[in-house]
């Protein structure tokens, strides 16, 4: 079954606002997590990824968290900006190291709607 | 330019019509997936392949056929599309982790 979920199927927020979409996963045995955006009409692209080793990482504008604690995991992107505006996923690897594309499960995605 | 190309991008076709979608990588990657997207449900792993000539089960391998004769192509065959294999459909490739995935293709089988 889906071991990883996304909390709000939508997200609306004011263009210059940040925004924080949230994941939460099951598979406490996960060692690998991404974020991907998906455009209309595109593939999911990568985003930023994190071990879990690392509880924080940070990339241009945006920052992913991970709590193994509670199994969740958040992305931030600050400044949001129009094109910001797509599905959110994120996929973890339960397999760590052994993976590829092969080992990931994914959410059912945050469509982030940005407000002008 | 790093790319993974999927054609057709769109295809209207009948049940029991064989029909193959392509997928090439140009990133010398060893891992290569298929994947389906549906409303609701996400994206489901179809199949993956490991490298040449190694190929395994997805969660939804169903209805679904792939080979993996050459690293750089790897093709998804439906040997007799059915009406519940409409779905938008996307290949990925990766070298270690994280997937580069192609722009999709839209089937639709009446």
């Amino acid at each position: 079954g889906e071991s990883v979920g996304l909390h709000l199927p939508t997200l609306s927020v004011q263009e210059g606002d940040n925004s924080i979409i949230n994941c939460a996963y099951s598979n406490s045995a996960s060692d690998y997590f991404i974020w991907y955006k998906q455009e209309s009409g595109k593939g999911p692209q990568f985003i930023i990824d994190i071990r879990s080793n690392m509880d924080k990482r940070q990339g241009q504008r945006v920052t992913v968290l991970l709590n193994k604690t509670v199994k969740h995991l958040s992305l931030q992107i600050a400044a949001t900006q129009p094109g910001d505006s797509a599905v959110y996923f994120c996929a973890e690897n339960p397999w760590g190291s052994g993976g590829g594309a092969d080992g990931l499960t994914f959410g059912k995605g945050t469509h982030l709607i940005i407000q002008p | 330019e790093a790319q993974v190309t999927q054609n057709p991008r769109y295809l209207i076709t009948v049940t029991g019509k064989k029909l193959t979608v392509t997928c090439s990588q140009n990133m010398n990657h060893e891992y290569m997936s298929w994947y389906r997207q549906d409303p609701g449900l996400g994206l489901r792993q179809i199949y993956y392949s490991m490298n040449v000539e190694v190929t395994d089960k997805g969660d939804v391998p169903e209805g679904y056929k792939v080979s993996r004769k050459e690293k750089r192509n790897f093709p998804l065959i439906l040997e007799s599309p059915s009406p519940n294999q409409t779905s938008l459909y996307f290949c990925a490739s990766s070298l270690s982790w994280a997937g580069h995935f192609g722009d999709g293709t839209r089937l639709s089988i009446l």
